[in-house]
């Protein structure tokens, strides 16, 4: 069973204060994807990295895949009110669930303005 | 992106009756859609996979009888909570891959919120 931990599972920092959310996996995967679910709403997707090393900026979010795809970062410079919402990262390999994907279990982010 | 859509999004049903909700891949044929539970500041749990023309997978623990899914074409799934009692009540969604694509994304409906009174 592959496992994805994903920290912290809260964090409510400032608006304009820069943040990090880790998803790391002892397990390889061919993709990895990122995830924002606001409170009521499904998951939208924000970005999917496939390259070791990959780096994606949306924004002012950086996505950032490791070397060995193992593990992945977001990154939220000068966060906004906004960005508040559940973050999920998914990998994807043959050893995840049915639907080909292990998630992680999210992080709660709230930026208090 | 592709677009997946939920219906209802949100249902207020008595103890004991039937609910029905839609998925739909609205610029995509989808022959696989996910379903998926979700309670409070929780992950999602998938429930069961949804193949056009055949029966649905159930993930384990996950009573078949109780949730009845038909996928009847390649752009619709449906989801039947039957008999619903107040555990029942939670947030589903569902989802479905672009066969356009070959990343593995996958593209969730809005969700629907089921309250059983």
């Amino acid at each position: 069973t592959q496992l994805l931990e994903q920290s912290p599972q809260f964090l409510s920092i400032q608006e304009g204060e820069n943040l990090t959310v880790y998803c790391n996996s002892s397990s390889v995967f061919s993709s990895l994807q990122w995830y924002r679910q606001e409170p009521g709403e499904g998951p939208v997707l924000l970005v999917t990295v496939v390259t070791g090393g990959e780096v994606k900026k949306l924004k002012r979010l950086t996505f950032q895949f490791g070397d060995a795809r193992k593990d992945s970062s977001l990154h939220i410079t000068a966060a906004q009110t906004g960005d508040t919402g559940l973050y999920l990262c998914a990998g994807k390999d043959s050893g995840g669930g049915a639907d080909g994907l292990t998630f992680g279990k999210g992080t709660h982010l709230i930026i208090q303005p | 992106g592709a677009v997946v859509s939920q219906h209802p999004s949100w249902v207020i049903c008595k103890s004991g009756t039937s609910v029905k909700i839609e998925c739909r891949s609205l610029d995509f044929q989808a022959t696989t859609m996910f379903w998926y539970r979700q309670f409070p500041k929780q992950s999602l749990m998938l429930m069961a996979t949804s193949n056009e023309g055949s029966k649905a997978t159930y993930e384990q623990g996950v009573e078949k009888d109780k949730f009845l899914i038909n996928h009847a074409s390649l752009t619709l799934s449906t989801l039947t909570v039957t008999s619903a009692h107040p555990e029942d009540s939670s947030f589903y969604i569902c989802s479905a891959r672009d066969p356009r694509q070959n990343t593995g994304e996958l593209f969730f409906g809005e969700g629907s919120r089921l309250t059983v009174l």
